[in-house]
């Protein structure tokens, strides 16, 4: 079983749609929870961290079930630049530091593509 | 804001060779990483770097695969003797102090091997 799992999509929707995606992971130790966007062949960057009471950033609403094991992320009214790939993204403590220093384990990505 | 800088962009090598990939961390990080992405697969956890030390290393992260910090700025990855299937984009992170936020990646080298 992979250790995060997306669905790879595509999704695609058409420009103000209301779309979510879903993840979830294996490991239980999993210590912090990340959504990363990446563009086609470019880094991955940081769009929010997720936490169990649930966050909200502009358009954009992560929320953490450690029950579950699950994460999800809603965007609200897309954009047209919404348009990449979506990264579910979980770090382990290592021995050394804090619960973000460890490895970044990350899904497969699902992408999203928003039309006019 | 600081940035990590990677180099080269792009990289082409002839199977074999030795390839060096350049990395320059945030100037107080203290953690540095090695990630790589084979073009239409997912992002894969290479090799961490503390304290002059590796921290953790995927079982990706061989023989052939070193890493250093000859300096007080620079990161590098190693490839001893470079295969087909180390075709891949190569990210560099590093991470704080603080440590509220996750890792900066840079924009990565792409690694072409002929």
């Amino acid at each position: 079983r992979k250790e995060v799992e997306q669905d790879p999509g595509p999704f695609n929707v058409p420009e103000g749609a209301t779309v979510a995606f879903n993840c979830t992971y294996s490991n239980s130790a999993s210590q912090s929870f990340f959504w990363y966007r990446q563009d086609c062949r470019k880094e991955p960057k940081l769009l929010m961290s997720v936490y169990s009471s649930g966050n909200e950033d502009g358009r954009f609403t992560a929320q953490l079930n450690r029950a579950s094991q699950y994460i999800s992320l809603l965007i609200r009214d897309s954009k047209l630049s919404d348009s990449a790939t979506y990264l579910c993204v979980v770090n382990r403590r290592t021995r050394h530091g804090s619960s973000n220093t460890g490895k970044l384990i990350f899904g497969q990505g699902t992408t999203l593509q928003v039309k006019p | 804001e600081p940035e990590v800088t990677q180099t080269p962009s792009h990289q082409v090598t002839q199977m074999g060779q030795e390839v060096i990939l350049r990395c320059v961390p945030i100037s107080n990080h203290l953690y540095f990483y090695w990630y790589r992405q084979i073009l239409g697969q997912k992002v894969e956890f290479l090799v961490s770097f503390y304290n002059n030390e590796i921290s953790e290393k995927s079982e990706i992260f061989d023989d052939q695969f070193s890493v250093e910090r000859p300096d007080g700025s620079n990161f590098t990855l190693k490839i001893r003797s470079t295969k087909l299937e180390d075709s891949a984009m190569y990210f560099c992170a590093s991470i704080g102090p603080p440590y509220d936020q996750p890792q900066h990646f840079g924009d990565g080298t792409r690694l072409s091997i002929l």
